[in-house]
C-alpha cells in the first residue's frame, strides 16, 4: 500500500524560514506534489517534483530525494498569510497514473 | 473563466435521504475527481474519471455513485445518507499527464443528522 508521513503541526515566526518534511512509502512512484489549504478554503497547488533536487517558486521551494523516499517544502520570509495547512501528495504508478494520494497535512502557525 | 464550480455550498441531510453534489469545470480537463475531507485530515479519493463515460473507484467509494456524461460535469450521488458521510466534499480536475496539478472547487459542506 501507500503511506505518507508529515508532521501534524509546525509553528514558526514571521520573517523566518520553515521546512515541512514528508516521507512516503509506495510500491511505485512518479513524483511528489505540495498543496496549500487555508481554513475553510480549497486546496491549491504549490509545486511538483518529478525528479530529484530542488524546485524554486518565489518564496517557496520543494525538494525531493527518491533514494530516501523523502521530500520537503521550504517556506522563506514567512508572512502571516502563510498560516495554513500544507499537504504532500504522491503520484502513484502502481494502481493508476490518473490519481494522487494525499498526506494528512501539516498545520503551519505563524507567530508575529 | 470560472475554473471548477460546485453546488450547493452547504447542505443538511436527514439519515436515509439522497442528494446529488454538482461539479462543473470550464478548463476542458479530461480528468476529474471527487474527494472528501474530514476535520483535521487529508483528502480521501472517492471516485475519479479520465473522460466522458469512464469512471473508477478511489479509496472510499462505498455509499456514493458518479456519472460522467460530458467533459464538463461530474456529479456525485449519495443514495442513502449516513452520519459517517458528514464531511466536506471537493471536486477537482486536471489535464492528462498532469494529475499532480489539480484544480479544486470551493467545496460542499455536508452534514447528515
Amino acid at each position: 500500500g501507500q503511506s505518507l508521513e508529515q508532521p501534524s503541526e509546525v509553528t514558526a515566526v514571521e520573517g523566518a524560514i520553515v521546512q515541512i518534511n514528508c516521507t512516503y512509502q509506495t510500491s511505485g512512484f512518479y513524483g511528489l506534489s505540495w498543496y496549500q489549504q487555508h481554513d475553510g478554503g480549497a486546496p491549491t497547488f504549490l509545486s511538483y517534483n518529478g525528479l530529484d533536487g530542488l524546485e524554486e517558486t518565489g518564496r517557496f521551494s520543494s525538494f525531493l530525494s527518491r533514494s530516501d523516499s523523502y521530500g520537503y517544502l521550504l517556506l522563506q520570509e514567512l508572512q502571516m498569510k502563510d498560516s495554513a495547512s500544507y499537504f504532500c501528495a504522491v503520484r502513484d504508478r502502481v494502481s493508476s497514473a490518473s490519481k494522487i494520494i494525499f498526506g494528512s497535512g501539516t498545520r503551519l502557525s505563524i507567530r508575529p | 473563466n470560472a475554473g471548477v464550480t460546485q453546488t450547493p455550498k452547504f447542505r443538511i441531510l436527514k439519515i436515509g435521504q439522497s442528494m446529488t453534489l454538482q461539479c462543473t469545470q470550464d478548463m476542458n480537463h479530461n480528468y476529474m475527481y471527487w474527494y472528501r475531507q474530514d476535520p483535521g485530515m487529508g483528502l480521501k479519493l472517492i471516485y475519479y474519471s479520465v473522460g466522458a463515460g469512464i469512471t473508477d473507484k478511489g479509496e472510499v467509494p462505498n455509499g456514493y455513485n458518479v456519472s460522467r456524461s460530458t467533459t464538463e460535469d461530474f456529479p456525485l450521488r449519495l443514495e442513502l445518507a449516513a452520519p459517517s458521510q458528514t464531511s466536506v466534499y471537493f471536486c477537482a480536475s486536471s489535464s492528462p499527464g498532469q494529475e499532480y496539478e489539480q484544480y479544486f472547487g470551493p467545496g460542499t459542506r455536508l452534514t447528515v443528522t
